[in-house]
C-alpha cells in the first residue's frame, strides 16, 4: 500500500517569504498526485495536480509543485506568500492503475501560518 | 451549480445513538468517498463506492455503515460500535473509481458526541 510522508506539520512565516513543503511518498508504480488546501472553515480544494508530462506543475494563486520521480517527492512552492495563504496543506498519491487504485492516501497535512 | 452537498453541517450526539451523515452530488459520478479527518492525521477512508448498490470498507470502516441506492447518494452512518466518533467528515466523488480521476469534496459534517 501507499503512504505519503509531509516532512512539516507547522510552518510559519512573514508575508512575502518563500514556501516549500516537503511531500514524499512510497509506491513502486505510477501514481498521481495532488495537493489539496483547506482554508479556515472552508471545505478541501484542489491546489494542483500531477497526472502525466511536464514534472514541473501550476496551480490556482501562484503555488506550483515540481514531481521528482527518481526521490518520490511532489514539493509545493510558492515564491512570496500572502496572509490569505494561511491554511492547511495536503499532499496526496493515488497509484494509477492496479492494487489500491481506487485509494487516495493523504498526508497528515501541513499547517501554514502567514504572519502580516 | 455541479457538485456535492453534505448536511448537516454540525451535528451533535448522545453515546449510544446512531447517525446518519448525507452526502448528495450531482456530478454524475460513479465514485463516491467517506473520510474522516482528525487534527494531525490527514484524511482517512472510511468506505468508498465505485457504483450504485456496490460499497467496500476503507481503511477505517469499524463502526460505520454505508448504503449506495442512487448514484446521486451515498450515506454514512456513525454507529454506536464506533468508540471514537468526534471528527470531521468529509464526502468525496469522481468520474470513476481510479487513479487518474480527480476527487471532489463536500464542505464536510462536524461530528461531536457528547
Amino acid at each position: 500500500a501507499q503512504s505519503v510522508s509531509q516532512h512539516n506539520h507547522h510552518v510559519i512565516l512573514s508575508e512575502a517569504a518563500s514556501l516549500e513543503l516537503g511531500c514524499n511518498y512510497s509506491y513502486g508504480g505510477t501514481v498521481n498526485l495532488f495537493w489539496y488546501v483547506q482554508y479556515p472553515g472552508q471545505h478541501l480544494q484542489l491546489l494542483l495536480k500531477y497526472f502525466s508530462g511536464d514534472p514541473l506543475v501550476k496551480g490556482i494563486k501562484g503555488f506550483e509543485a515540481e514531481f521528482i520521480k527518481s526521490k518520490f517527492s511532489f514539493n509545493l512552492r510558492k515564491p512570496s506568500v500572502q496572509w490569505s495563504d494561511t491554511a492547511e496543506y495536503f499532499c496526496a498519491v493515488i497509484p494509477y492503475s492496479g492494487a489500491g487504485s481506487y485509494q487516495l492516501t493523504f498526508g497528515k497535512g501541513t499547517k501554514l501560518s502567514v504572519i502580516p | 451549480d455541479g457538485g456535492i452537498t453534505q448536511s448537516p453541517k454540525y451535528l451533535f450526539r448522545k453515546e449510544g445513538q446512531n447517525v446518519t451523515l448525507s452526502c448528495e452530488q450531482n456530478l454524475n459520478h460513479d465514485a463516491m468517498y467517506w473520510y474522516r479527518q482528525d487534527p494531525g492525521q490527514g484524511l482517512r477512508l472510511i468506505y468508498y463506492s465505485q457504483i450504485v448498490n456496490d460499497f467496500q470498507k476503507g481503511d477505517i470502516a469499524e463502526g460505520y455503515s454505508v448504503s449506495r441506492e442512487k448514484k446521486e447518494s451515498f450515506p454514512l452512518t456513525v454507529t454506536s460500535a464506533q468508540k471514537n466518533p468526534t471528527a470531521f467528515y468529509l464526502c468525496a466523488s469522481s468520474f470513476r473509481l481510479a487513479g487518474g480521476n480527480e476527487q471532489f469534496f463536500g464542505p464536510g459534517t462536524r461530528l461531536t458526541v457528547l
